[in-house]
Order: C-alpha cells, then structure tokens, then sequence
C-alpha cells in the first residue's frame, strides 16, 4: 500500500506580521517545554523554554505560554521574518526531579511548518 | 563556536551491515541523547546518556541497535544488522544538565539509507 508521512500543519505568514504555533502536550506531568526550530537539513535549534511554574516567558522576539489546566502551548514570534521559515517543534520533559540532574526524558512533538510570505 | 559533531552525515549501506554513527557532544556536557527522525514518526528519542551512563533506552529496538559512551568525548549508535526501515536522519545532541537547564544542543544528523 501507499506510505503516508506524518501531514504537517502549515502556518503561512505574511512578512512583518506575528505568527502564533500552537502545540498540545500530552502529559500532565511534564516539568518543562522547549520550542525548537528545524530548517531544512539541519538539526533542531533551541529557540525558548519554560518551566511549569511559569505562564509566559519572552525571549527576543519570541514568546512562549503555557496553559497547563488545557496542557496547551504557543510560540508567537513577532515581525515574522523570512528567515523565520522553518518546522517548529514543541517538547516536553517527562519525568521528574530535573532540577537536581534527575531522569529526564524530552520527547517532542510533529511539528508545524512556517512559511513566510516576503 | 562549540557544536555538537556527528560522523558520516551520509551513509548508504546494504541490508544486512553493520552501521555505526558517531558523535562528538560539547565539551562539557553531561547528557548526550540519540534521536531519529523519519517523515513517519517525527523525532524518536532513541536514548539518553548522563555522565557516560545510559539513563534511558527504552526508545531502542534492543534487537539491533546499541549505544555506548566509551568516553566523554565520544557516543556511538551501532545497528547491526541493517533493514531498510531503519532509514532515517539520526541526530545526537547534547547539553548540560546540573542547575536545571536542558538546552540541548543538535548535531548536524547522519542520513543513513539502508537499501
């Protein structure tokens, strides 16, 4: 039979404008989300990261927040750029007891792809 | 400019071979973890290393693959032997995990093609 690959979703964003991923995590005991972005042919970067005691956290020009009572996550990237285009990945730390260097398990999420429009 | 370095970033090898890929985590860094990336599954945490010693495997085929630090400035992903269905982009990061930081750094991959 035919193969299917995972179906990205895509978020096309003109140049200029905000752009806001989204992402659902699973585990209501995950400790820490990390967003990470993934141009094609290279290894995923680290963008930002959040802990669970937090709501928002900025870095330049990205914004994560965690809404833990729906265990859902957003990046918003302002004055989406075209270098902006990329796969962004959302991951969660399973386990506990990472502050102390504990078992720490990062499983990450299947993507959305950004494409800005110039 | 520290990075993580993986060797070959390519591979083509036949069904049934041995494959190692390795990888040169930062210099520093305590954790190394394993991932595999296919348009089926995504990213796969395959395993994870602290301070040499293997934390968590449980993402690894036990059958054919395995994964060893011989020294802190060395990890290796060994399949043997190869299918097919393991062709994949494997990628090694590593970070620094002692105040609470898991910022994990990527390596470049290796695409291993197995036919």
């Amino acid at each position: 039979g035919e193969s299917v690959g995972l179906h990205l979703p895509t978020l096309s964003v003109q140049e200029g404008d905000n752009s806001i991923i989204n992402c659902a995590y699973s585990n209501s005991a995950s400790d820490y989300f990390i967003w990470y972005k993934q141009e094609s042919g290279k290894g995923p970067q680290f963008i930002i990261d959040i802990r669970s005691n937090m709501d928002k956290r900025q870095g330049q020009r990205v914004t994560v927040l965690l809404n833990k009572t729906v265990k859902h996550l957003s990046l918003q990237i302002a004055a989406t750029q075209p270098g902006d285009s990329a796969v962004y990945f959302c991951a969660e730390n399973i386990g506990g007891g990472w502050d102390s260097g504990g078992y720490q398990k990062v499983t990450f999420g299947t993507g959305t792809k950004l494409q800005v429009i110039p | 400019d520290a990075r993580v370095t993986q060797t070959p970033r390519h591979k083509v090898t036949e069904m049934g071979q041995e494959v190692t890929m390795r990888c040169q985590p930062i210099l520093g860094h305590n954790t190394v973890f394993w991932y595999r990336q296919t348009m089926m599954q995504g990213l796969e945490l395959l395993a994870y290393f602290r301070n040499r010693a293997p934390l968590d495997d449980s993402g690894m085929p036990k059958d054919r693959f395995s994964a060893e630090m011989p020294d802190a400035t060395l990890a290796t992903l060994k399949i043997q032997p190869s299918e097919p269905r393991d062709s994949a982009v494997y990628f090694c990061a590593s970070g620094l995990v002692r105040t609470g930081n898991t910022e994990a750094f990527f390596g470049q991959g290796t695409r291993l093609t197995v036919v």
